[in-house]
């Protein structure tokens, strides 16, 4: 098993640009979550999605923000415009039931300079 | 305040005992677990123990649960230099859709 899939591992954009992450969940998993993890706020859940379908965005951050899951293989997390605030490592995390055993990918790092 | 707690640091030195600590406040927690952080990587899942157990023993590890005082351990046997990282103790509650963290404890394992 592959794991949980996310690209690109580092990305470094300008203030103002679009920048897009990708995530692939592990097969089978009806699941996936979107995080963000910083030194000042640890880590935070943005959204999550059961079967595709967005449950709960309450942690997305602003409008700038936006996740879409249009299948059950794949998923990104959009932030238009960025803003050097939005410097931090993405995870996304998938799980098979729910909340529970959710498996991490290796993150995403970005830096908005 | 927050709703995991932990301590930010623990050393130990090699071949010693770590016991890293965690409490929460919702008696409704169904599930808890133990995540660990290496350095750049993602969080791996450890391990997790039922909320009806008092303790879950898999190799080196060894997790006990005080549902009464709300708090949850974390014993490495024979800590070695590769158990280094950051360890999150996180919580799903009944009913609930989402994991809730702790603040993370970073281990160091000095030779």
């Amino acid at each position: 098993d592959a794991g949980v899939i996310q690209s690109p591992r580092h990305e470094v954009t300008e203030m103002g640009q679009e920048v897009t992450l990708r995530c692939k969940p592990i097969s089978g998993h009806n699941s996936l979550f979107w995080y963000r993890q910083t030194m000042m706020r640890g880590l935070e859940l943005l959204i999550y999605f059961n079967n595709n379908v967005p449950i709960d965005d309450s942690g997305m951050p602003e409008d700038r923000f936006s996740a879409k899951m249009p299948n059950a293989s794949f998923s990104t997390l959009k932030i238009q415009p960025s803003e050097p605030r939005d410097s931090a490592v993405y995870f996304c995390a998938s799980s098979p039931r729910g909340a529970y055993e959710q498996y991490f990918g290796p993150g995403t790092r970005l830096t908005v300079t | 305040g927050e709703d995991v707690e932990q301590s930010l640091f623990l050393s130990v030195r090699e071949g010693d005992s770590s016991v890293i600590n965690c409490t929460y406040t919702d008696s409704s927690s169904t599930y808890l677990y133990w995540y660990k952080q290496e350095p750049g990587a993602g969080l791996q899942l450890l391990t997790y123990i039922f909320s009806n157990m008092d303790m879950k023993q898999d190799q080196r590890l060894t997790v006990l649960l005080n549902k009464k005082d709300k708090h949850l351990s974390l014993r490495i046997a024979d800590t070695q230099t590769g158990d280094s990282a950051i360890y999150f103790c996180a919580e799903t509650r009944f009913g609930g859709d989402k994991l809730i963290f702790g603040t993370g404890t970073r281990l160091q394992v000095f030779p």
